[in-house]
C-alpha cells in the first residue's frame, strides 16, 4: 500500500456515459496528479494539480475534466468517451511540485483504473 | 521535447545473475532521477531514487548516474523470478511550477529460473 486509493478499480462504460474515477491519498502531499497508461506507450500525464490548484493540462480533450476539492482528493470526470481512451488511469501524489528540494519530485502512484470503452 | 529513453527488452537473465538496465535523458537540467518498477496489471512502485553522480546502493539494487553523459543506470543482484516486471525510469524537467517527470516506455525484464 503506499497511501494513494482509487476507485473503481475497473470500469467498463459506453461513448454516452458519464462516469467519475475518484483518487485519495492519505500521504499529507500538496500535489496529484492523472496520467493515461496505454500499451507500447510511456506514461502520458494528463492533468497535475499543486496545493488545489491546476498547474498543468498536457493538452487533454475536454471530454476528461478533472476536479480537485482538497489536496488529499481528486477526481477525474469522465463523459463521451471514445473507445481510444480505453487504458490503465494512474493517480499519483508528491509532496509538492517546484519546491525546492527536488526531492519532492517523488511520486507514489495509486493501484490505477482499468477503463474500457465500448 | 525533452525525452527519456530506454531499450523496451525484453531483457531475459538467469537466476542469481546480475541484471543491468539503461537509461538515458535529454534535459542536461535534470536534478532527480527514478526507477519504478511496474508488475503486469499493476501500478508503478518506487525501487530507487538518485540526485547525485555516482553509485547508490539498496540492498539488491544500485542505481548509478553521470549527469556529463545523461546517463542513468539501474544493476539488480542475484536476480530472482520475482524481479521479473517492467521496470520504468523516470526524470524530473522543467522549473518551478513546470517541474514534472518525463518517463521512459520502459525495459521488459524476464528472470528464468
Amino acid at each position: 500500500e503506499t497511501g494513494v486509493t482509487q476507485t473503481p478499480r475497473h470500469l467498463v462504460m459506453g461513448m454516452t456515459n458519464k462516469k467519475s474515477l475518484k483518487c485519495e491519498q492519505h500521504l499529507g502531499h500538496n500535489a496529484m496528479y492523472w496520467y493515461k497508461q496505454s500499451a507500447k506507450k510511456p506514461l502520458e500525464l494528463m492533468f497535475v494539480y499543486n496545493f488545489k490548484e491546476q498547474t498543468e493540462n498536457n493538452s487533454v480533450p475536454s471530454r476528461f475534466s478533472p476536479e480537485c476539492p482538497n489536496s488529499s482528493h481528486l477526481f477525474l470526470h469522465l463523459h463521451t468517451l471514445q473507445p481510444e481512451d480505453s487504458a490503465l488511469y494512474l493517480c499519483a501524489s508528491s509532496q509538492d511540485v517546484g519546491l525546492a528540494p527536488v526531492k519532492t519530485d517523488t511520486q507514489y502512484f495509486g493501484p490505477g483504473t482499468r477503463l474500457t470503452v465500448l | 521535447q525533452k525525452e527519456v529513453e530506454q531499450n523496451s527488452g525484453p531483457l531475459s537473465v538467469p537466476e542469481g545473475a546480475i541484471a543491468s538496465l539503461n537509461c538515458t535523458y535529454s534535459d542536461r537540467g535534470s536534478q532527480s532521477f527514478f526507477w519504478y518498477r511496474q508488475y503486469s496489471g499493476k501500478s508503478p512502485e518506487l525501487i530507487m531514487s538518485i540526485y547525485s553522480n555516482g553509485d547508490k546502493e539498496d540492498g539488491r539494487f544500485t542505481a548509478q548516474l553521470n549527469k556529463a553523459s545523461q546517463y542513468v543506470s539501474l544493476l539488480i543482484r542475484d536476480s530472482q523470478p520475482s524481479d521479473s516486471a517492467t521496470y520504468l525510469c523516470a526524470v524530473n524537467t522543467g522549473a518551478g511550477n513546470n517541474r514534472k517527470l518525463i518517463w521512459g516506455l520502459g525495459t521488459s525484464l524476464a528472470v528464468n529460473p
